[in-house]
């Protein structure tokens, strides 16, 4: 079990540039989520899905916040023209859902820097 | 709507001495709580848990928690405190009868003095 990966580990990029950031979550752990993390915070829900849908959405997750999970298992989560306030940790995280009691497994995150 | 209340942005202790982090909690349904620790630029690495069996919850590296219905706390302590504890604490909630998203309070940032 090589746990929740997730890359690029660190991202720098202009204001107005689209990122993507990938995720892989334990292999067979059917709830994969996405949480934001800016600095002196506590983690904040994005998004998440069971297997391949998404079922829950943030009201944080602006239109130009996109998450997908086509095979249900590796996820993606692309910002289009951002902004510099997306400056921010991006963790992902899973879970099963058979016997779930709410522990999630986190990756190390994928930091954005937007300049 | 859940929340979570963590007293104390940061804490200083010295090392050996007693680890307290306070957690409050807020659901109109039984929640399961959770204390989680992260290392500086790591991600989140679970304490431990109460998923409503005992109220005292024992986790990994000598902390434990006690769930307190009447007081709606969580807090987490230690009896001794070493250098290697120094790291954000955060505490965190979620519903017990769906366990889907959890939600995290602020967090503490523990220091360990010599």
């Amino acid at each position: 079990d090589t746990g929740v990966s997730q890359n690029p580990r660190h991202k720098i990029t202009k204001r107005g540039q689209n990122v993507t950031f990938r995720c892989d979550p334990i292999s067979e752990h059917n709830r994969l989520y996405w949480y934001r993390q800016t600095l002196g915070q506590g983690p904040e829900f994005l998004t998440y899905f069971q297997n391949e849908a998404q079922l829950e959405k943030s009201r944080l997750l602006s239109d130009r916040f996109s998450a997908e999970r086509p095979k249900g298992s590796f996820s993606t989560l692309e910002i289009q023209r951002t902004e510099q306030g997306d400056s921010a940790m991006y963790l992902c995280a899973s879970s099963l859902v058979r016997g779930n009691t709410g522990e999630l497994f986190f990756g190390e995150g994928s930091r954005l820097t937007v300049l | 709507a859940q929340s979570v209340t963590q007293l104390g942005s940061h804490v200083s202790v010295s090392e050996g001495a007693l680890v307290l982090l306070r957690c409050n909690y807020s659901s109109s349904v039984p929640p399961y709580l959770f204390w989680y620790v992260q290392y500086p630029n790591q991600g989140l690495q679970l304490l431990l848990k109460y998923t409503s069996a005992a109220t005292l919850v024992k986790g990994i590296n000598g902390f434990e928690a006690e769930f307190k219905k009447s007081e709606t706390s969580f807090h987490l302590t230690k009896p001794s405190a070493h250098m290697s504890d120094a790291a954000e604490y955060f505490c965190a909630v979620s519903d017990a009868g769906s366990a889907r998203q959890l939600t995290f309070g602020s967090g503490t940032q523990l220091t360990v003095l010599p």
